[in-house]
């Protein structure tokens, strides 16, 4: 089993919605991350937490909120949808005392009609 | 701010050696890190430099210069497995989240 696991892993949705998309991790890390990658703009951080009560936004966090329910999940969610958050999403964890370790799941491909 | 700078290309053939630069300009820094990511697959982790010099993993190696804000990751006896975008990354500050450069794109040819 991976042990960074993100669902969906594919997301068609329509301008408007709201969506969630969800990571869980069994690696046993205190620190989840989310990153949006669009191509050749890399990957760019949307938010981090570094423990339960710990959230942190990112270079690109306007128009997305997070949730971290456990230390094992920490899920993004897009309040009303638009086309230009079309991309794949990353979720990560990571190890390091620099958090220079990132460990990531397999991505959500989200398109917004 | 915090930016990092790379290549957007780059081609060589099986068995060369390449290198791909990273520039990056930061407040602050604490390391450089180095990802693979294959077409339609999650990055990597590769390599990091906390300090100055070269680190080796294989026919992977990365250099880091902070007095130059440079680093670079050399590959030698390219495969074509090697055919992926690579990324730098770093924090400017300990305990934050890690900025990534916008990516190289390595072709590998036979």
């Amino acid at each position: 089993d991976a042990d960074v696991t993100q669902t969906p892993r594919n997301r068609i949705t329509k301008t408007g919605k709201r969506i969630m998309l969800e990571c869980s991790q069994t690696k046993g890390h205190d620190r989840m991350y989310w990153y949006r990658q669009d191509p050749g703009l890399g990957l760019r951080l949307i938010y981090y937490s570094f423990d339960v009560k710990d959230i942190n936004k990112g270079e690109i966090s306007d128009g997305y909120s997070v949730s971290r329910q456990a230390q094992a999940k920490f899920s993004l969610s897009l309040e009303s949808a638009i086309p230009n958050q079309t991309a794949l999403y990353f979720c990560a964890t990571s190890e390091g005392a620099a958090n220079e370790k990132l460990f990531f799941g397999s991505g959500t491909q989200l398109s917004v009609l | 701010g915090q930016s990092l700078e790379q290549p957007s290309e780059v081609t060589a053939v099986e068995g060369a050696i390449v290198q791909i630069n990273c520039t990056y300009q930061t407040s602050g820094f604490y390391g450089l890190s180095w990802y693979q990511q294959h077409d339609g697959g999650a990055p990597t982790f590769l390599s990091y430099n906390a300090l100055d010099g070269l680190e080796e993993t294989g026919r992977f190696s990365s250099f880091l210069s902070r007095s130059d804000s440079y680093g670079y990751l050399l590959l030698q006896e390219l495969q074509m497995k090697d055919s992926a975008s690579y990324f730098c990354a770093n924090s400017n500050q300990a305990g934050t989240a890690l900025i990534f450069g916008k990516g190289t794109t390595l072709s590998v040819s036979s």
